[in-house]
């Protein structure tokens, strides 16, 4: 596609309940981000993808948060056992490269609620 | 880790004024500073990226610096418009294109 995109754009859950949310890079993108945003902060890195390398999950909060990608294309990042604190908008970015240097696009973001 | 900090976190002007945002970070090994804009319910929007061997970078209205060893960057809009209103984020990026972010100085420029 031309942009990234992501599904969906908002989401409204239930506390306890499993949430997954899906990003879609551009097209030949080998490297694909998910940041999290909470209310007026700025984005905290999560997770990084590059190629068929072992992901960096040094940014993931808890062992609630998981991220899978097949391959170079879609992502989906998944969220067990919501809670409050996870209310947030969760942001997904891609690039050709994870290398410093390459642009970096990023999704319109999905807006989580835990309610 | 990385820490940026951004300062003012708001900041209102009337139209036609120079304005400065100001971002810091405590970790100098960065690759470059990139800063970026956000609009309500949107992505960012890359506006200047500034490697680390480079002092400034311009685009139009807008001037960003880099002061790598101390840990500083400014974002200098000229002649602001109320178009320019929006979230401004600062980001330090590191060898992986993994950025750390501020919290943003949100701008509101007057009619």
């Amino acid at each position: 596609g031309a942009g990234v995109s992501q599904s969906p754009s908002n989401k409204v859950t239930e506390k306890g309940k499993d949430v997954e949310l899906r990003c879609d890079p551009i097209s030949g993108h080998t490297a694909l981000y998910w940041y999290r945003q909470r209310l007026g902060q700025g984005l905290e890195f999560l997770i990084y993808f590059q190629g068929n390398s072992a992901p960096d999950k040094s940014g993931l909060p808890s062992d609630r948060f998981s991220a899978e990608r097949t391959g170079e294309s879609v992502s989906t990042l998944t969220i067990q056992r919501t809670q409050q604190e996870d209310s947030a908008v969760y942001l997904c970015a891609s690039s050709l490269q994870a290398q410093a240097g390459n642009t970096i696009y990023f999704g319109e973001g999905s807006w989580l609620t835990v309610v | 880790k990385q820490e940026v900090t951004q300062i003012p976190a708001a900041l209102s002007v009337p139209e036609g004024e120079n304005l400065v945002l100001n971002c810091s970070f405590t970790d100098s090994a960065i690759y470059n500073l990139q800063w970026f804009r956000q609009d309500p319910g949107k992505g960012l929007t890359s506006l200047l990226l500034i490697q680390s061997s480079q002092r400034e970078q311009t685009s139009g209205r807008l001037n960003a610096s880099l002061d790598k060893s101390s840990g500083r960057s400014t974002l200098y809009i000229a002649a602001s418009q109320p178009g320019d209103s929006a979230t401004y984020l600062c980001a330090a990026g590191d060898n992986f294109n993994k950025f750390y972010f501020g919290s943003g100085t949100k701008l509101n420029v007057k009619p």
